[in-house]
């Protein structure tokens, strides 16, 4: 089976912190994903990348930035987080041609 | 930019069927999904439809698609409570697997 794993179910953050969110994928997978799930908007993406230390903006990049320096491993980086970076964050993988997007259980994040 | 929509809400009784529309705006889709996310969880794909397709069936689940109308739809026959979720329609072009999402449609199931 797939697995996409974020390294934190629940984060409680203060304003202005600089805040990392990790996602690791254990299938070789290239493209991997960040989304933030709010209600009635349903699901964004902030930042993309198709292969180690590529990477591509999403529909709403402002305030965040990645990493990826291994093929398994996509960090999204807020860094200086405030309220309204509050939501739900999700990661997901998948292959090059593949049709499918594999998605981690995600981290809620609240900034206080 | 584009844009994909779906209602927010669907109430239904255990056994009767649900049907969950969603529109979308890019004609140059070129793969449409179904993914459901419980409570507490990640998303997982149920099904997806290739754009030359207008319709696919698997057990429960039946997808039509009217590309001329942009229109995609989810009927889930017989449902069952454990069908309460959020069900997201997305598309994709190109192939591959970036996903434009809609706004997720909340299908609570009851008894």
């Amino acid at each position: 089976d797939v697995k996409v794993t974020q390294s934190s179910r629940y984060l409680v953050k203060r304003t202005g912190e600089k805040v990392f969110l990790e996602c690791v994928q254990d299938m070789d997978h290239e493209n991997m994903f960040w989304y933030r799930q709010d209600p009635g908007l349903g699901l964004r993406l902030i930042y993309f990348s198709y292969d180690v230390k590529m990477k591509e903006k999403g529909d709403i990049p402002e305030g965040y930035s990645v990493s990826r320096e291994k093929k398994e491993r996509f960090s999204l980086i807020l860094e200086s987080a405030s309220t309204n970076q509050t939501s739900m964050y999700l990661c997901a993988s998948g292959t090059h041609r593949g049709t499918e997007a594999f998605f981690g259980q995600g981290t809620r994040l609240t900034v206080v | 930019g584009e844009d994909v929509e779906q209602s927010l809400f669907l109430s239904v009784r255990e056994g009767d069927s649900s049907v969950i529309n969603c529109t979308y705006t890019d004609s140059s889709s070129t793969y449409l999904y179904w993914y459901k996310q419980e409570p507490g969880a990640g998303l997982q794909l149920l099904t997806y439809i290739f754009s030359n397709m207008d319709m696919k069936q698997d057990q429960r689940l039946t997808v039509l698609l009217n590309k001329k109308d942009k229109h995609l739809s989810l009927r889930i026959a017989d449902t069952q409570t454990g069908d309460s979720a959020i069900y997201f329609c997305a598309d994709s072009t190109g192939g591959g697997n970036k996903l434009t999402f809609g706004t997720g449609t909340q299908l609570k199931v009851e008894l």
